[in-house]
This record gives structure tokens, sequence and C-alpha cells, in this order.
């Protein structure tokens, strides 16, 4: 069966400090990969997705950037994390036309 | 741009009452629409998928359908639980890449 694993679950960063969240799926090929950020009282906003290996498509311009190395594996980054990067980062995998499985999440607090 | 609209925002119920949230959406070419269930911090749990050529799909208590040339999904949630407590999300998939869209959920509770 398929899994998705993301980490670290919470994390607590200062101002200008650089950011690095993983995720990986296992028992599956070729998944489409997403990354949501959904802030406080706000709906899930897709930030990156990717259909392949190196290939990564960006939503909404700002101060975060996406990498997939292996096929399942999809990386988001920061080179330095602003106040307004706070919030729930939320993983994703999808295969054909089935429906999207999501990790647990990973709670970013910038202080 | 597909835009999803969920109904009611929030809803609180005494327990055994039968439920219906609502999903809209603006652009009726879609792959699929999924239904989520969200602890709070948690991740997001799928409930129901409904593929495109489906009009329902149902799972214990709960029960989806799906009225594409409308661009509307209803939730059926059973003789409600306590357990039920949640935030309930729609999500449809549609655009070349299959990228699933959100509404902003329902925040339910029910209370014994």
């Amino acid at each position: 069966s398929q899994t998705i694993h993301q980490w670290p679950a919470t994390l607590v960063q200062p101002v200008g400090s650089p950011l690095s969240l993983e995720c990986t799926v296992e028992g599956t090929s070729n998944p489409n990969l997403y990354w949501y950020r959904q802030a406080a009282g706000r709906g899930l906003q897709l930030l990156f997705y990717s259909v392949g290996i190196g290939q990564i498509s960006s939503e909404v311009p700002q101060n975060l950037s996406a990498s997939r190395p292996q096929d399942r594996q999809f990386i988001l980054s920061s080179k330095k994390l602003l106040l307004s990067d706070s919030g729930f980062y939320l993983c994703a995998w999808r295969l054909g036309t089935l429906g999207a499985f999501f990790g647990q999440g990973t709670r970013l607090t910038v202080v | 741009k597909q835009e999803v609209t969920q109904i009611p925002a929030a809803l609180s119920v005494p327990e055994g009452e039968n439920l219906v949230l609502n999903c809209s959406f603006t652009d009726s070419a879609i792959y699929n629409l999924q239904w989520f269930r969200q602890d709070p911090g948690k991740g997001l749990t799928s409930l129901l998928l409904i593929q495109s050529s489906q009009r329902e799909q149902t799972s214990g208590r709960l029960n989806a359908s799906l009225d594409k040339s409308s661009g509307r999904s209803t939730l059926y949630i059973a003789a409600s639980q306590p357990g039920d407590s949640a935030t309930y999300l729609c999500a449809v998939a549609s655009g070349g890449s299959y990228i699933p869209t959100f509404g902003r959920g329902t925040s339910l509770i029910v209370h014994p």
C-alpha cells in the first residue's frame, strides 16, 4: 500500500533562517506531488506541484522553492524565512485519476 | 480558474442529526471530486472520491453526490456522532495536471 511521510511535524525557526521540509512517498511510482500551505483561517493554497523528477511548477510567487531530486521525494525550501511564511504545510501525492492523499503536515512558526 | 465554495462555513448540531454539507465549483470540467476530513492540527484524511462519470459514493454513514453539470456536490452524514466533529473539505481535480482545488471547509461540531 502507498504511504506518505512528511517531516518534521513541527518547526520553530527565526526570521531569516533557511528552511527544508521533506516529503517522501512509498509504494507508488511517478506520482504527481503537491505542496500546499494552510494559513490560519484560510483555505489550502497550492504552492508547487511536480509531474516528474526535476519538473516543478509554481502557483504563487513567494519566498519559497521546491525540488524533486528523486521520483518519490519532494522538498520545500527557503533561503531566508519571513514571518508571513508561518503556516501549516501539507504534502500530497496523486496517481492517474485517483484521488489525492496527504501527509500529516508540518506546523511552521517563524519567530 | 477553478473556484470552490463550501456552505455552511460552520455547523453545530446535537448528536443524532442527519447533516448535509454543500460544495460548489465554477468549472464543470473536472476529473473527480474528493471529500476530506481534517482534525485540528492534523493532515487531511480522504473520505470519499467521486469520479466525474459517477453520481455518488457511499462509505458507512457518509454519502457524497455529484452533479457535475450544475457544479455541485453534497456530503450527507447520517446519525451524526461527537466523533464526527472536524473540518470537512471538498476538493475538485481539474486542469492538465489534475490539480486539486480546495474549498475553505465546513467546521462541524457535534455535541452530545
